[in-house]
C-alpha cells in the first residue's frame, strides 16, 4: 500500500514537496523501482520519474532540470520535490511501484496511491 | 500533446464488446510491452493489463490486450455499466521515460 502525503498549496517559484509511505513491501526490495506522476485537472498521466533503492533515478526528460526523487530505506518511504513551480504544475500527484524488467522492455506500475491534490496559488 | 495516440472516446451499449486503440512508434511500442490502466470516476489508476495481454489478479478475462507492431489495443467484452472509466496506455520510450496515451472515456450507453 502507498499513501502520499505533503501540503496542498504551494505558491508560484516555490517547490513542492511530497513523501509517499510504502506499507506491505519493503522500498529496498530489488525487484521494484519507486515512482511518482501527475494528472492536471481533467488531463491525462504525466511519469515524473522512478527511483531505485540505491538510489538510481530516471526523471522525465521534460521535468529532470526541476525534479528530485529521493529514497529513504530506514523509513520505508520515497519523496519528490519539484522546484520554481508555476499554476501548470497544479495537479493530483500519485506514487506507485513501478516494476522494470528486462532493459525496460516491460515495465508497469501497480499499485498506486489514491493521490494528493497540489495546488500552486499565490 | 501525449506521445502515444488513443481515441479520445469510444462508446457501447452493455453486453456489447469494446476495443480501444493505442498508436506509437518504433521509439516505445514498437520495442516494449504495454500496458493498460482503468481510471474510474474520482479515483487512482488500476493496473489492468500489462506485458502487452497478461491480467494481474482480480482482473477478470472480460479484459483483454494485444499488440502488433507499434500498436496496441484494449478489449473489453460484456460491458458494464461499472466499466465506464477513462483507460490509459501506458511504456517505455527510449528517451528513458514512461510515457502514455492520452487517455479514452469509455461509455457504456
Amino acid at each position: 500500500q502507498l499513501q502520499e502525503s505533503g501540503p496542498g498549496l504551494v505558491k508560484p517559484s516555490g517547490t513542492l514537496s511530497l513523501t509517499c509511505a510504502v506499507s506491505g513491501v519493503s522500498v529496498s526490495n530489488n525487484n521494484y523501482y519507486w515512482g511518482w506522476l501527475r494528472q492536471p485537472p481533467g488531463k491525462g498521466l504525466e511519469w515524473i520519474g522512478s527511483i531505485y533503492y540505491t538510489g538510481s533515478t530516471y526523471y522525465n526528460p521534460s521535468l529532470k532540470s526541476r525534479v528530485t526523487i529521493s529514497i529513504s530505506t530506514s523509513k520505508n518511504q520515497f519523496s519528490l520535490k519539484l522546484s520554481s513551480v508555476t499554476a501548470a504544475d497544479t495537479a493530483v500527484y500519485y506514487c506507485a511501484r513501478h516494476i522494470i524488467r528486462n532493459n525496460h522492455e516491460n515495465t508497469w506500475l501497480d499499485p498506486w496511491g489514491q493521490g494528493t491534490l497540489v495546488s500552486v496559488s499565490s | 500533446q501525449s506521445v502515444l495516440t488513443q481515441p479520445p472516446s469510444v462508446s457501447a451499449a452493455p453486453g456489447q464488446k469494446v476495443t480501444i486503440s493505442c498508436s506509437g512508434t518504433s521509439s516505445n511500442i514498437g520495442n516494449n510491452f504495454v500496458s493498460w490502466y482503468q481510471q474510474l470516476p474520482g479515483t487512482a489508476p488500476k493496473l489492468l493489463i500489462y506485458d502487452n495481454n497478461k491480467r494481474p489478479s482480480g482482473i477478470p478475462d472480460r479484459f483483454s490486450g494485444s499488440k502488433s507492431g507499434t500498436s496496441a489495443t484494449l478489449g473489453i467484452t460484456g460491458l458494464q455499466t461499472g466499466d465506464e472509466a477513462d483507460y490509459y496506455c501506458g511504456t517505455w520510450d527510449s528517451n528513458l521515460s514512461v510515457v502514455f496515451g492520452g487517455g479514452t472515456k469509455l461509455t457504456v450507453l
